[in-house]
């Protein structure tokens, strides 16, 4: 069963907003990561963070990360149609051996 | 990143057959691969964890015997899905874990559709 639940399931922007989506998740995490995936590929690895951070930056995208509240954001600033897919977290929980469980996705379609 | 190929990319194939989908790992050794399905508009779930020269492990609900996972060397695994029917269509992809950047890196994905 899928761990992470994301919110929303879908998002529409135009060009140069941001574009902000939730992860939560259930169990305690080694880390979480973000993934992208255009429609009908393979995903493309976005950015990990590990469960003794709180905030990572790689370029235009920024996660945070709350154990506390069990929580990941993902941030994408100043969005181009470019970033039009669909986004996944996906946790490694502490006894998981490496393997991930991943949410429910965002699709996001920036318009030009 | 890692560099992780698959073949064939899509194939179509009859109620029945047996379907062997490849993954490669183009640019280092991957000890652990594992292997995902993802039905529509809908999430990966894992299937599998193939580890080099050993049985894999399937995750809850997964038939082994219609699953069938191999991981003869350390660049290759297949996934052959046995008998496949229809509810087996669905996009199936691979991916790696790399131990030096703790990272998993996903093949392109291989879509089956089963008539």
């Amino acid at each position: 069963s899928q761990q992470g639940e994301e919110d929303p399931q879908a998002l529409s922007i135009q060009e140069g907003e941001n574009a902000t989506m939730n992860c939560s998740y259930k169990t305690s995490i080694n880390n979480l990561q973000w993934y992208r995936q255009n429609s009908g590929r393979g995903l493309v690895h976005l950015i990990l963070i590990r469960s003794n951070e709180r905030e990572k930056h790689s370029g235009r995208l920024r996660v945070t990360l709350d154990t506390s509240k069990k929580s990941s954001s993902l941030l994408i600033t100043a969005s181009r149609a470019a970033d039009t897919a669909s986004y996944f977290c996906a946790t490694e929980g502490r006894a998981a051996g490496n393997k991930l469980t991943f949410g429910g996705g965002t699709r996001v379609l920036v318009k030009p | 990143g890692a560099v992780v190929s698959q073949h064939p990319s899509w194939v179509i194939c009859k109620s029945g057959t047996s379907v062997k989908i490849e993954c490669r790992s183009l640019d280092f050794q991957a000890t652990t691969m594992f292997w995902y399905r993802q039905f529509p508009k809908q999430s990966l779930m894992l299937m599998a964890t193939s580890n080099e020269g050993s049985k894999a492990t399937y995750e809850q609900g997964v038939e082994k015997d219609k699953f069938l996972i191999n991981h003869a060397s350390l660049t290759l695994s297949t996934l052959t899905v046995t008998s496949a029917h229809p509810e087996d269509s669905s996009f199936y992809i691979c991916s790696e874990w790399s131990q030096d950047t703790d990272t998993q890196y996903f093949g392109p994905g291989t879509r089956l559709t089963v008539l």
